[in-house]
């Protein structure tokens, strides 16, 4: 059974950086790509980053480029986000997602497994 | 302001065959497949269709999908009570060079 867990989440500063986690098993985790989805308090979806099987391509959303970087450790089987100078805005519960294929980008491709979410707070 | 757009809203009774459109460009849905997501109250989104028109095993032939040039439409059909959700349409989009999505659509069963 596909599983996804994220954990890191919490308050911090305007400015403040954080880093999520995301612990994946029941699948060969090197095989697959992985994004990260958050969705604001009564918002809805926005894809944040992405990064192929191997870790060698990554993609960002323009909205946190340059600030988000993600990364993963296949050896531990787990994803990360690591948050920098955050701001009001990226307030949101942030969401692991299993690609279907080793890339990405293009198509065919989608999210076919979900964690249950991590929610980060900025505020002072 | 959403890459994909969507209805905000859609309505049906039960047994009723509603759609949800979802409209967007040559760089996305004009050159990719595209997916929708179900999101029940509370939780997390969830695979509903993929590459377009294709159901996961466990989702209902009720739920069926199509594509047709820039735009994409979910149709449900035998609407019930626990279709009410919120419902994201997503695809790749090659000028961005990234994942976009609908700005969803809440479906209310009445």
């Amino acid at each position: 059974e596909v599983q996804l867990v994220e954990s890191g989440g919490g308050l911090v500063q305007p400015g403040g950086s954080l880093r999520l986690s995301c612990a994946a098993s029941g699948f060969t985790f090197s095989t697959y790509a992985m994004s990260w989805v958050r969705q604001a308090p009564g918002k809805g979806l926005e894809w944040v980053s992405g990064i192929s099987g191997s870790g060698g391509s990554t993609y960002d959303a323009d909205s946190v480029k340059g600030r988000f970087t993600i990364s993963r450790d296949n050896s531990k089987h787990t994803l990360y986000l690591q948050m920098n100078s955050l701001r009001a805005e990226d307030t949101a519960v942030y969401y692991c997602a299993k690609e279907h294929n080793y890339y990405v980008s293009g198509s065919p491709n989608y999210f076919d497994y979900w964690g249950q979410g991590s929610l980060v707070t900025v505020s002072s | 302001q959403s890459v994909l757009t969507q209805p905000p809203s859609a309505s049906g009774t039960p047994g009723q065959r509603i759609t949800i459109s979802c409209s967007g460009s040559r760089s996305n849905i004009g050159s990719n497949t595209v997916n929708w997501y179900q999101q029940l109250p509370g939780t997390a989104p969830k695979l509903l269709i993929h590459s377009s028109n294709q159901r996961p095993s466990g989702v209902p032939d009720r739920f069926s999908g199509s594509k047709s040039g820039t735009s994409a439409s979910l149709a449900i059909s035998g609407l019930q009570s626990e279709d009410e959700a919120d419902y994201y349409c997503a695809t790749w989009d090659a000028s961005l060079n990234g994942r976009v999505f609908g700005g969803g659509t809440k479906l209310t069963v009445l």
